[in-house]
């Protein structure tokens, strides 16, 4: 148990549908994530959120649509998602997105996606 | 892109064999790390290391920063089959005005009884 979880831990959807994911932490931390890892390639960042204002969109197609309603929430939207999209979406937390240390991120579980 | 290729991709051995998994870059980061993903979960830090040619050891696993901060390698001794798990190097850039860590490719390590 890492203190973030994510829900549901599987969906399958339709290229039509509109689903979302939600990501929880529990830590009191100020920054979050979205991660894509796919079974070829190495672990994608595509958003990053401080203090529920986003700071990066790592050239997400607009398919993706993240929202922060405050600093222990985080959701990421989908809406008309190609098969391409499937993957596990992993979500993290850390203290804060700007620390001039070094910073542990604590990964939620994954939601594993199957776009048909 | 700043890209962080992992060897080898996948290694299967024996409980109780010896293992190393690299990992290199032909850019500088200010830190590493290493993660332990396992089935079904979401990656787990296993270590940090800041300094070049740093050493640090966490029971029978051993992690090296290069001298140059562009690799890292980490060693398992007497590998168990609770060592089993996808490893994922990180590195970590400062210059950015947030904290961005760059994954590496993975190394899936299965350890057979």
């Amino acid at each position: 148990e890492t203190g973030v979880t994510q829900t549901p831990r599987h969906l399958v959807m339709g290229m039509t549908n509109k689903k979302s994911l939600k990501c929880e932490q529990h830590l009191g931390h100020n920054a979050m994530y979205w991660y894509k890892q796919s079974a070829k390639k190495p672990l994608e960042l595509m958003f990053v959120y401080s203090l529920e204002e986003r700071v990066e969109n790592n050239s997400v197609p607009s398919r993706f649509s993240p929202e922060c309603p405050n600093s222990s929430h985080l959701f990421l939207h989908l809406h008309t998602l190609q098969p391409e999209d499937s993957a596990l979406y992993l979500c993290a937390s850390s203290q804060d997105s700007a620390a001039r240390g070094v910073e542990t991120q604590y990964f939620g579980p994954g939601t594993r996606l199957l776009v048909l | 892109t700043q890209l962080l290729e992992q060897s080898p991709q996948f290694l299967s051995i024996q409980e109780g064999e010896n293992l190393t998994v690299y990992c290199n870059s032909s850019s500088v980061f200010s830190s590493l790390q290493w993660y332990r993903q396992e089935p079904g979960e979401g990656p787990v830090l296993l270590v940090t290391v800041v300094t070049g040619g740093e050493v640090k050891k966490l029971k029978r696993l051993t992690f090296q920063f290069g001298d140059a901060r562009k690799d890292s390698s980490l060693h398992i001794t007497a590998a168990q089959p609770g060592d089993t798990g996808l490893y994922l190097c990180a590195g970590h850039k400062l210059n950015t005005g947030f904290q961005k860590l760059v994954f590496g490719t993975g190394t899936r390590l299965l350890v057979s009884p």
